[in-house]
């Protein structure tokens, strides 16, 4: 199936950074979640955005859902070292049982 | 909160044997998916289910077949396993529309 581009793949970073990562289709969604997955759980929802042009935001966390409705990034503001995870971005199309498409997932590392 | 659970975190079982995993969901939702989650390869949907009794091939569904007998129950089953399925199994549930999917904690199988 088909995976959504998602960069950056991986990302080293120092405690008290931001972060900024997007992900880019080639169609529409008419939703964009962001996942964060921490090593041996399963992803847990982030952020849910509905409507182009939306900027939503969950604490240190703030995700935009593209006005072409093909992107979707987020930012992570004053990074502490339990934001290190993989982020997943998905779009989902609502039909039948709305399946997502995922993004490759980006790494992030968090030194003091 | 939606709560979906997994039976078990993590499992072993032997080449040929039959094995059930099952999901539980607390919310209610008409909508349950089945993926694995491989290194590289991203999460890849096996099966999913838009209501009782009604099941739909996702992307990878050789070698599995599900079961939803009750709205809050679906079991991923191999038939006969093989080493190829060992993976990191992950539940998620939705309810209908644009509502985002949530996820279990996953189920790491080994297959011997």
């Amino acid at each position: 199936g088909q995976q959504l581009n998602q960069s950056p793949q991986s990302m080293f970073i120092q405690e008290g950074e931001d972060v900024s990562m997007n992900c880019t289709s080639s169609s529409i969604f008419n939703t964009w979640l962001w996942y964060k997955q921490d090593p041996g759980e399963g992803p847990v929802l982030l952020i849910a955005l509905y409507k182009a042009g939306e900027l939503t935001s969950n604490g240190r966390l703030t995700a935009q859902f593209g006005i072409t409705r093909k992107d979707s990034f987020l930012n992570i503001s004053a990074s502490i070292p339990s934001d290190v995870g993989i982020y997943f971005c998905a779009g989902q199309w609502s039909g039948t049982a709305s399946k997502l498409t995922f993004g490759t997932g980006t790494r992030l590392q968090v030194t003091l | 909160d939606v709560k979906v659970t997994q039976s078990s975190r993590y499992l072993v079982k032997r080449t040929g044997e039959k094995v059930f995993l099952e999901c539980v969901q607390d919310m209610d939702h008409e909508n349950m998916f089945w993926y694995r989650q491989d290194p590289g390869l991203g999460l890849r949907l096996i099966y999913f289910s838009y209501d009782v009794k009604m099941k739909e091939k996702g992307d990878i569904p050789e070698g599995y077949s599900v079961s939803r007998e009750k709205k809050e129950r679906f079991s991923l089953i191999l038939e006969s396993a093989s080493t190829n399925q060992t993976s990191m199994y992950l539940c998620a549930s939705k309810s209908g529309g644009y509502q985002p999917q949530h996820f279990g904690d996953g189920t790491r199988l080994s297959i011997l």
